[in-house]
């Protein structure tokens, strides 16, 4: 079974520009959520989306959202891009929306903001 | 509000010897911890998760965690280090009061197994 397929692996972007990244979850798996990491920051919660409804929203301003759609594929998009945004996006998928179920993790999008 | 700490940035153990990766939490409700690797470049790959019952979890690649509630700590651990395992180590929890699919993480540690 193939597992959680993120795209593009690595991008470029300008200051000022928006950006969209990619999701594809595990076969089956509805419930899709993403996260950034940073060396300064770690590990954060951006979002998590549920039979395309957001059902939780971290701590980021309004330029980060997402969206999913009725295939359980999920994208994310950055506008306004700023240097800070440089990051690596994880995303993730789990089978629906109990506490105990695993999540998987993508390998992730390198987006590098100059 | 839930938490995890990871007291240690870096852990360095020699090939054969036991490995030890300290966290623990705090949660209002009942706790789902997880620990996961991630090695250079790459994304989180899963290793094992305390739901419930025995207090003694066994994951991937010869891991196990032990969950401890009166100290709120869930150490991961493996009893014969590789130098492959050598990457850096997260452990996350979930707050069972919040349904939902977020997870808190912790800084992570380093672990350097030296041959």
């Amino acid at each position: 079974k193939a597992g959680v397929t993120q795209t593009p692996r690595y991008l470029i972007k300008t200051r000022g520009q928006q950006v969209t990244l990619s999701c594809s979850p595990i076969s089956g798996h509805r419930s899709v959520s993403w996260y950034q990491q940073t060396p300064g920051q770690g590990l954060q919660f951006l979002f998590e989306y549920f039979s395309e409804t957001q059902r939780n929203k971290g701590n980021f301003p309004g330029r980060f959202s997402g969206r999913q759609f009725s295939n359980s594929r999920s994208e994310m998009n950055v506008s306004t891009l700023e240097l800070g945004d440089s990051a690596l996006y994880l995303c993730a998928s789990s089978y629906g929306l109990e506490s105990g179920n695993t999540i998987y993790f993508g390998e992730g999008s390198w987006l590098t903001v100059v | 509000a839930q938490s995890v700490a990871q007291p240690e940035d870096q852990v360095n153990v020699a090939e054969g010897n036991p490995l030890t990766v300290k966290c623990t939490y705090s949660v209002s409700g009942n706790p789902y911890l997880f620990w996961y690797v991630q090695y250079p470049n790459r994304g989180l790959q899963f290793l094992l998760k305390y739901i419930t019952g025995d207090n003694l979890v066994k994951g991937s690649y010869g891991f196990e965690a032990e969950f401890n509630k009166s100290q709120t700590s869930f150490h991961l651990k493996k009893p014969s280090a590789l130098v492959s395992d050598s990457a850096l180590y997260f452990c996350a929890v979930r707050d069972g009061t919040d349904s939902w699919g977020k997870l808190q993480f912790g800084a992570g540690t380093q672990v350097v197994v030296t041959p």
